[in-house]
């Protein structure tokens, strides 16, 4: 059972179009990481969010945690080709230190 | 941070036999983490290893096939076994990191083809 479903899966848009990517769940999670992975590498977290309904920005990208902790969104305002990679979100729905990773999301930003 | 190095970063091996994968972090972790990434999707946990105890199992993973080792603070070791094109995938290392272990910092990965 995926625990993390992420939509879309993938993504391929133009330089500088806006864009949303979900992550979602039947369980309650504490907290709740975005990674993003690219190409030869491993994944690198972006963010951690841990109460409900927050909102954290990072530059050009916003991320939320819905108020029942069930689901999280990442926004990119003006994409660029740099933001290309595969994005997941992961939590440990035990509370611990073993994270679960989402399904992923593969974003192609065109120039 | 933590600065992980994976090696082999890629191997083409034959079916039936092992490869053994490497991984030494640059400071000492309490717990590393081994996952798999099937080709173009996500990641999967095989085990978490502690030092000085046995790895703990993920369901679907087992120690006869993927052998850990973790002999100190700053090294492990997964081992595929007897191998099959479905072993065909990357395989990752991971650490909690400092200050606060509460991320996790990858390896570049090993990308292993099993013809």
């Amino acid at each position: 059972t995926q625990l993390l479903e992420q939509s879309p899966q993938f993504l391929s848009i133009q330089e500088g179009e806006n864009l949303t990517v979900y992550c979602n769940s039947s369980s309650v999670f504490s907290s709740l990481q975005w990674y993003r992975q690219e190409p030869g590498e491993g994944p690198v977290l972006l963010v951690t969010v841990v109460t409900g309904g927050e909102v954290k920005k990072l530059k050009r990208l916003t991320f939320q945690f819905g108020d029942a902790r069930k689901d999280s969104s990442l926004h990119i305002t003006a994409a660029q080709t740099g933001d290309t990679g595969l994005y997941l979100c992961a939590s440990d729905p035990r509370g611990g230190d073993k994270l679960i990773f989402g399904t992923g999301t593969r974003l192609q930003v065109f120039p | 941070s933590a600065v992980i190095s994976q090696k082999p970063s890629r191997d083409i091996c034959q079916r039936g036999t092992s490869l053994t994968i490497q991984c030494q972090v640059d400071s000492q972790v309490t717990m590393m983490f081994w996952y798999r990434q099937q080709p173009g999707q996500s990641l999967t946990l095989i085990a978490t290893a502690n030092q000085g105890s046995e790895a703990t199992y993920e369901s679907g993973f087992v120690i006869d096939k993927f052998p850990i080792s973790r002999p100190n603070l700053t090294f492990s070791t997964l081992t595929v076994s007897n191998m099959s094109p479905e072993d065909s995938s990357i395989y990752l290392c991971s650490v909690l990191g400092p200050p606060a272990n509460e991320k996790l910092f990858f390896g570049s990965g090993t990308q292993l083809s099993v013809l």
